[in-house]
């Protein structure tokens, strides 16, 4: 079968970086995205990696190596409003998305 | 803002009501989904359309009816409820990507809360 493993919850310093691990076992691969979704909001777009690599986006980073079906996103500088879930989902050789159930962050000051 | 937008927000129902849940997308999209998001557990797609047609039904209850009479509107039309029907309703937008050329990123509403009692 398909899954997504990422971790339930994590916990990090206001200030610090912290990275959430994903990783996965699909039927074929045609990308890896990540998403936030704050407490009772839309899950919103992070990032998409569909070449082996780090992807830069400001204080967030998104990594991925196909061989070993893993991925993490890294935050930089964390802030308050970084508190938040964040999704992992792949898309498979049929372009469905496989779902990760979501790393939940909690930040402290 | 995401251009896609869900209403309403929350809803409360006995299970031998009837409701319908909307969603709307201003972003040109051909393809329009419905998932359903439960405490701790991964998103669950339901329903996909592809240029109004149904491309993808999980194996989702026949209380849970889908329709979609344009790109740019999509219902879920609910009927005699259980009450582990209660969760978080999303809907989406993306271009479709089996095309080629585009990533399949999905734009999310805000979703519709549902309880039933």
């Amino acid at each position: 079968g398909q899954n997504i493993d990422q971790p339930t919850e994590m916990t990090a310093t206001e200030g610090a970086i912290v990275q959430i691990n994903c990783t996965y076992q699909t039927s074929g691969f045609n990308g890896l995205f990540w998403y936030q979704q704050h407490a009772g909001e839309a899950p919103t777009f992070l990032s998409y990696n569909v070449l082996d690599g780090l992807e830069e986006k400001g204080r967030f980073s998104s990594f991925l190596s196909r061989s070993k079906g893993y991925s993490y996103l890294l935050l930089k500088e964390l802030q308050m409003k970084d508190s938040a879930s964040y999704l992992c989902a792949v898309m498979d050789s049929n372009y469905q998305l496989i779902w990760g159930a979501g790393t939940k962050l909690i930040i402290k000051p | 803002e995401t251009g896609v937008t869900q209403t309403p927000r929350h809803l409360v129902m006995g299970m031998t009501n009837k409701k319908s849940l909307k969603c709307e997308q201003h972003l040109g999209h051909n393809a329009m989904y419905w998932y359903k998001q439960s405490a701790k557990k991964p998103l669950e797609l339901m329903f996909v359309y592809n240029f109004k047609e149904q491309t993808e039904n999980n194996s989702v209850p026949s209380r849970f009816s889908p329709e979609c009479p344009n790109s740019s509107h999509l219902f879920l039309h609910l009927h005699t409820l259980q009450p582990e029907d209660s969760a978080l309703y999303l809907c989406a937008s993306s271009q479709d990507p089996s095309g080629g050329g585009n990533t399949g990123e999905l734009f999310f509403g805000e979703g519709s809360r549902l309880t039933v009692l």
